[in-house]
């Protein structure tokens, strides 16, 4: 089984739904982040999170919340998808060390659609 | 203001040709962290390598080579004798380590190089 587990792999979906996006790890990481993949423009970051009280926002954070439910729990929500946050979304994780290396740990990723 | 840039947006090459993969970085801090991941059709990203910024040696695994040099703030990956299974997109991302760093990879553009047989 992979270490950092996102789902739905796909997801199509229609303007204005709500959509949730989850991830979860058995890394044991405290730190989890949300990316957003566009041919192009590579990933940006949307959100991150150092514990489970701790969310902050990334570049891209319009238009999107998350939430830490756990240490090892991750999700990312749309409350009213629109076309352009079609992309790949990647969640990733990464170990707790004093001086973090930046070393992320990425899940398979999951394509959302949105028409 | 941190900044990847791999300019060169697609590349395609023959099978058993060498190929090089330019990364320009910029940053303020002195301590940071670069990296090279590949996403095969697949999707998946797939580590290859990080270097810290005080450690300018060349790298070689296999048929990868990388190239770091700080005076042009460049960080450049070459594959030797390019097969089909290297067609990917390639992404160059740097980390700043620096005291109250995030641990957050900023990312260029991403390379999309096709291998033809």
């Amino acid at each position: 089984d992979a270490d950092v587990t996102q789902t739905p792999r796909n997801r199509i979906t229609k303007t204005g739904k709500r959509i949730m996006l989850e991830c979860s790890q058995t890394k044991g990481h405290d730190r989890m982040y949300w990316y957003r993949q566009d041919p192009g423009l590579g990933l940006r970051l949307i959100y991150y999170s150092f514990d489970v009280k701790d969310i902050n926002k990334g570049e891209i954070s319009d238009g999107y919340s998350v939430s830490r439910q756990a240490q090892a729990k991750f999700s990312l929500s749309l409350e009213s998808a629109i076309p352009n946050q079609t992309a790949l979304y990647f969640c990733a994780t990464s170990g707790s060390d004093r001086k973090p290396t930046g070393e992320l740990f990425f899940g398979e990723g999951s394509r959302l659609t949105v028409l | 203001a941190q900044k990847v840039t791999q300019a060169q947006t697609e590349i395609s090459v023959v099978e058993k040709e060498d190929v090089t993969l330019d990364c320009v970085y910029e940053t303020r801090d002195t301590t940071y962290y670069l990296f090279w991941y590949k996403q095969p059709p697949s999707g998946e990203l797939v580590f290859l390598i990080r270097r810290n910024s005080f450690d300018e040696q060349n790298e070689i695994s296999g048929r990868y080579s990388w190239n770091f040099q700080k005076s042009t703030s460049s960080f450049n990956f070459t594959i030797t004798a390019s097969q089909v299974v290297d067609s990917a997109v390639y992404f160059c991302a740097l980390s700043e380590a620096g005291s109250g760093n995030t641990g957050k990879l900023i990312f260029g553009q991403g390379t999309t190089l096709q291998v033809k047989p």
